[in-house]
């Protein structure tokens, strides 16, 4: 029931581009995305709706292709602070799971100077 | 506004023993929800409340895990005995589900450590 994050890390240099890929095998209704730092919680960055738009988040921006249920989260021009764990949460297109989010396995994002 | 406030921040203890973990949602969010993190899991849903009532407990491990949300200010998740496999963070949340989506805003977690 989890969706699938790739990849599992990635090392980039600032300014760099990366791309972190979320799928399901269930319709959904929304997908969510989060970044945690070590030792902390994780922080809301954005939420994509069925039907939605684009969101972004200073230069970091997703997108929700409900055809095939994934959700691809891009960080443009990557600074250190990107630096974390991104998670995707989704919540599928059933009325028993309203509000039930449910989060990928997370992907480690390490910025480098 | 405060946000999700959780108790203890750290909290260790010797297996066998019963751990009580607290919560105070962010005020007049109508969903509750209790996470656990693991290296080996990830974030790991146990429960969720909605209005104070068990929606879905089908993330709780096994019996000796309990939770309650006696009212809409404070809920509880207890574990009795706890076991070292029971060491991990968690997170209490809380969200407002409006017709736009619900954002969740976690707390800063529990650091539970059986030993």
């Amino acid at each position: 029931q989890q969706p699938v994050q790739s990849p599992q890390a990635v090392i980039l240099r600032e300014g760099e581009d990366a791309v972190i890929n979320c799928s399901s095998s269930k319709a959904l209704y929304s997908v969510h995305w989060y970044r945690q730092k070590h030792g902390e919680a994780p922080v809301f960055l954005m939420i994509l709706l069925k039907g939605g738009e684009q969101k972004g988040h200073e230069k970091i921006s997703a997108s929700f292709n409900e055809k095939k249920q994934q959700s691809s989260l891009y960080l443009t021009a990557s600074q250190l602070s990107y630096s974390g764990t991104y998670f995707c949460g989704t919540e599928k297109l059933k009325a028993d799971s309203w509000g039930k989010l449910q989060f990928g396995a997370g992907t480690q994002v390490v910025v480098t100077p | 506004d405060a946000g999700v406030i959780q108790s203890p921040r750290h909290e260790v203890t010797e297996m066998g023993q019963e751990v009580t973990l607290r919560c105070k949602p962010i005020s007049g969010h109508d969903y509750l929800f209790w996470y656990r993190q693991t290296m080996m899991r990830g974030l790991e849903l146990l429960i969720y409340f909605n209005n104070n009532v068990p929606i879905d407990d089908s993330g709780m491990p096994e019996d000796r895990f309990s939770a309650k949300m006696p009212n809409a200010s404070f809920s509880t998740l207890k574990i009795q005995p706890s076991e070292p496999r029971d060491s991990a963070v968690y997170f209490c949340a809380s969200s407002l589900v409006q017709a736009v989506g619900n954002t969740i805003y976690f707390g800063e977690g529990s650091w539970l450590t059986v030993v």
